[in-house]
């Protein structure tokens, strides 16, 4: 049974451009959730999605936006890039209400 | 507002010492309560969880309990290996209903050293 995979592991980017990651959940799950974890901290919530549709968000300004396919994999997309996007991009998985998620390696996300 | 405040790293230990890890915790309701490995390099992994008041949380010979009267779930393990040396995570999150998604609420995490 695959876990949560996300692609890809590594990313170097330059302050204005776009980037766009990817997740696969697990199989079985419909929602796909997107935290970001800066050096040293915990993971914060930029937003979920489920049914293909951003059901709640977290304080992220609008560069930050998201998609979820009928598959239920997700992408997540970050316009106009800057240094303090430089984080650790961790996508987790569920099965629609229920606590558990499952997370997946995460994207090193690098913008110089 | 709802947050999650833990203790601060690291924490250096012997092998086989006594692990705690304390959380606190600020929620308006009645919240989960997770703890999450990090291991340098990878993404987290849900070590225990507890869904109501009293409820014990265990694995892998870690353990928590939901105290609601203290607002705490603090982590324990009664003898740690080098194996655990790892980043450590108290978190929350409301049930699915009622417009809630379940989004995790996190601290900011509990560094493990543990020396031979």
């Amino acid at each position: 049974d695959a876990g949560v995979t996300q692609s890809p592991t590594h990313l170097i980017k330059t302050r204005g451009q776009q980037v766009t990651l990817r997740c696969s959940p697990k199989s079985g799950h419909d929602t796909v959730s997107w935290y970001q974890q800066a050096l040293g901290q915990g993971p914060q919530f930029i937003f979920q999605y489920y049914e293909e549709e951003e059901r709640q968000r977290g304080n992220f300004p609008d560069r930050f936006s998201g998609h979820q396919f009928p598959n239920y994999s997700s992408e997540l997309n970050v316009n106009a890039l800057l240094l303090g996007d430089s984080a650790l991009y961790l996508c987790a998985s569920s099965l629609r209400g229920y606590h558990e998620q499952y997370f997946g390696p995460g994207t090193r996300l690098t913008v110089t | 507002g709802n947050s999650v405040t833990q203790m601060e790293g690291p924490v250096t230990l012997s092998e086989e010492a006594f692990l705690t890890i304390n959380c606190t915790y600020t929620a308006t309701g009645y919240p989960s309560l997770f703890w999450y490995v990090q291991y340098p390099g990878e993404g987290l992994q849900l070590l225990l969880k507890a869904t109501k008041a009293d409820d014990k949380g265990s694995n892998k010979g870690f353990e928590a309990t939901y105290r609601k009267e203290t607002t705490s779930f603090h982590l324990e393990k009664g003898s740690v290996q080098v194996s655990d040396s790892a980043v450590y995570f108290c978190a929350l999150s409301f049930s699915g209903g009622s417009g809630n998604t379940g989004k995790l609420i996190f601290g900011q995490g509990t560094t493990l050293q543990v020396k031979p």
